[in-house]
């Protein structure tokens, strides 16, 4: 079945600082990949998406590229701001499977 | 455009009594979900529907829950007799389940706290 694999929490950085959370996923076929970002109190938010190989999934500064030969969709940023301290989630649905398939969420804080 | 609209977003009730809560799905989407999260079991899937009907309900944790479709635009999820483990945030998403790359869209959830 379907699996997502997510880098274990939590990550503290400093304002501007890089960011990379990992994410792995196990599916058949050629499934949507997904980020989706949750702000204290709030529900899940899409983040970026891509949906087929070599696809970049960009937005709000964000980024994530497709790989297919890795079965990778990091989520990277390049200075990250105290306003994006969230739990982020990588998702994939595949197939003709209506699911979303979530890992466990990676909760990132950002100190100014 | 409104989102997915989930009543009430909070409800504190005493143990024993029956709780419904309330899903407004996007207009135009054709599925929709409601999962449960907690901070000992994350984000679970409980049921989703395609079309109105229940296509996969094998996250259902136990009898006393169900939850229903009666029409495209909205969904009731119903704890009765509620526990005090019930104590969650359950959000509602909807999609539209024509194509893969569709995401879903959550609502803000309703945290529910039984004493």
């Amino acid at each position: 079945g379907n699996s997502v694999t997510q880098m274990e929490g939590p990550v503290t950085l400093s304002e501007e600082a890089f960011l990379t959370i990992n994410c792995t996923y196990t599916a058949t076929g050629y499934p949507s990949l997904f980020w989706y970002v949750q702000y204290p109190g709030e529900g899940l938010q899409l983040l970026l998406k891509a949906t087929k190989a070599d696809d970049k999934g960009s937005n709000k500064g964000f980024e994530a590229t497709y790989r297919k030969e890795t079965t990778s969709f990091h989520l990277e940023k390049g200075s990250v701001q105290v306003s994006d301290s969230a739990v982020y989630f990588c998702a994939l649905r595949g197939g003709s499977n209506y699911k979303l398939t979530f890992g466990k969420g990676t909760l990132l804080t950002v100190n100014p | 455009d409104a989102g997915v609209i989930q009543s009430p977003r909070h409800e504190v009730t005493e143990m024993g009594q029956e709780v419904t809560l309330r899903c407004k799905p996007i207009s135009g989407h054709n599925s929709l979900f409601w999962y449960r999260q907690t901070m000992m079991r994350g984000l679970e899937l409980l049921i989703y529907f395609n079309n109105n009907v229940p296509i996969d309900d094998s996250g259902m944790p136990e009898d006393r829950f169900s939850a229903k479709m009666p029409n495209a635009s909205f969904s009731t999820l119903k704890i009765q007799p509620s526990e005090p483990r019930d104590s969650a945030v359950y959000f509602c998403a909807s999609s539209f389940s024509g194509e893969k790359n569709q995401p879903q869209h959550f609502g803000d959830g309703t945290r529910l706290s039984i004493l």
